[in-house]
């Protein structure tokens, strides 16, 4: 069963920040968050990852309590293309990582 | 570089036969996953091969199968399909030595129905 529970829909406004977020109260020391999104119709698609520190690249922010009970992902400027259910994954990393999919949020970023 | 690409794309087949889904891993990598996923859920773990060899394995019947070949491309065979053998076929490729080791790539699905 998946780690990890997220609402199961979400709605942003095109141009305005979008806000994820997850809980993941069993965390153990080791194991990182993860961040998938998969549009409609296609494979999954890798966004970000973090064990304890926030991270930020061209796609997101990540951000991470300081407990690593719950986290945030930001997309700082959502736009239609965006619109896709997002995956919040809690795995001990590497490369034979087996990333335990939930049910995601569906963002839907509206124009 | 290339991405991950599965083939087919889509395909029908009858309850009880057998199926064989292929995958070209991205160009270099070494790590091959399996995912099934069913309409309205997330992707749910096969099985992943390493170096040819299954690296762990998912709550899945022996009815699934795989192969990982020298050049890393990988099959999923399926016996005896059941009508809820019905789904998404996705298949992830990473490599452990790499820069992006903790990134797995999709490649786009095979979307299989049985009847």
């Amino acid at each position: 069963d998946a780690k990890t529970t997220q609402p199961p829909s979400m709605d942003c406004a095109e141009g305005r920040a979008a806000n994820l977020p997850c809980n993941h109260s069993t965390i153990s020391g080791n194991e990182y968050v993860y961040w998938y999104r998969q549009i409609h119709s296609q494979g999954p698609q890798y966004i970000i990852h973090g064990l304890k520190n926030n991270e930020t690249n061209e796609m997101a922010s990540l951000i991470i309590t300081e407990d690593r009970k719950s986290s945030t992902l930001i997309l700082p400027h959502a736009t239609l293309r965006d619109t896709a259910v997002y995956y919040c994954i809690v795995g001990y990393g590497g490369a034979t990582n087996k990333l335990i999919f939930g049910t995601g949020t569906l963002l839907a970023v509206q124009p | 570089e290339t991405g991950v690409t599965q083939s087919p794309t889509h395909l029908i087949k009858t309850r009880g036969q057998q199926v064989t889904l292929r995958c070209s891993s991205q160009s270099g990598h070494n790590t091959v996953s399996w995912y099934q996923q069913a309409l309205g859920q997330g992707p749910q773990f096969i099985f992943q091969y390493y170096r040819e060899e299954e690296n762990g394995r998912g709550n899945f019947p022996p009815r699934f199968s795989g192969l990982q070949f020298p050049n890393y491309s990988s099959e999923l065979n399926v016996n005896a399909l059941e009508l809820d053998d019905s789904a998404l076929y996705l298949c992830a490729s990473s490599d452990l030595f790499s820069e992006s080791t903790d990134t797995q790539y999709f490649g786009p699905g095979t979307r299989l129905t049985v009847l």
